[in-house]
């Protein structure tokens, strides 16, 4: 089975901290994905990435930034947390034009 | 632009009713991909379907039916004899192909009450 785990399931920071989320696959996905999931809204893709130390950005890249130096593990960077920033965030992978298999999400609270 | 609506925001039902799910998309594509995904309460995104443009056929897995009509852009999911663990929010979503074109709808929250 596809394995996609996420760093941690809730986490709470600060206004202004840098947080790091890591979302880490095991079937050698080229393609991996990073969206935020809010209440009637559905997901939104934040940014993808199609393979090793590349990256496009999504509908909703601002405040955001991300990082693939390896195939496996697709971070993602706020670079300066901020309130509106708390969201339900869910990375996911894929082989190609087949479904993507997603992670836990991690639950992130900025106060 | 891509669209997704999914109407119903919640739904309950008793146990052993059926259940139809309602997805309506906007697309120009000619080729394009729809999905539907059942998010439990332990918040993991399962997959449950993928059906390409040029395949309107209905499909059918155990309880769960599906029937994409082309001609009014809709992709609604049906739940036959629900059961509890069919409690979730599914969502539908729709590809262009490349998958940063995809679009999922807002999720309807289903319940199904003993």
């Amino acid at each position: 089975d596809v394995k996609v785990t996420q760093s941690s399931r809730y986490l709470v920071k600060r206004t202004g901290e840098k947080v790091f989320l890591e979302c880490v696959q095991d079937m050698d996905h080229e393609n991996m994905f990073w969206y935020r999931q809010d209440p009637g809204l559905g997901l939104r893709l934040i940014y993808f990435s199609y393979d090793v130390k590349m990256k496009e950005k999504g509908d909703i890249p601002e405040g955001y930034s991300v990082s693939r130096e390896k195939k496996e593990r697709f971070s993602l960077i706020l670079e300066s947390a901020s309130t509106n920033q708390t969201s339900m965030y869910l990375c996911a992978s894929s082989p190609g034009t087949v479904s993507q298999f997603f992670g836990p999400g991690t639950r992130l609270t900025v106060l | 632009a891509q669209k997704v609506t999914q109407a119903q925001t919640e739904i309950s039902v008793v146990e052993k009713e059926d259940v139809t799910l309602d997805c309506v998309y906007e697309t120009r594509d000619t080729t394009y991909y729809l999905f539907w995904y059942k998010q439990p309460p332990s918040g993991e995104l399962v997959f449950l379907i993928r059906r390409n443009s040029f395949d309107e056929q209905n499909e059918i897995s155990g309880r769960y039916s599906w029937n994409f009509q082309k001609s009014t852009s809709s992709f609604n999911f049906t739940i036959t004899a629900s059961q509890v663990v069919d409690s979730a929010v599914y969502f539908c979503a729709l590809s262009g192909g490349p998958f940063r074109d995809m679009r999922f709808g807002a999720g309807t929250r289903l319940t199904v009450k003993p």
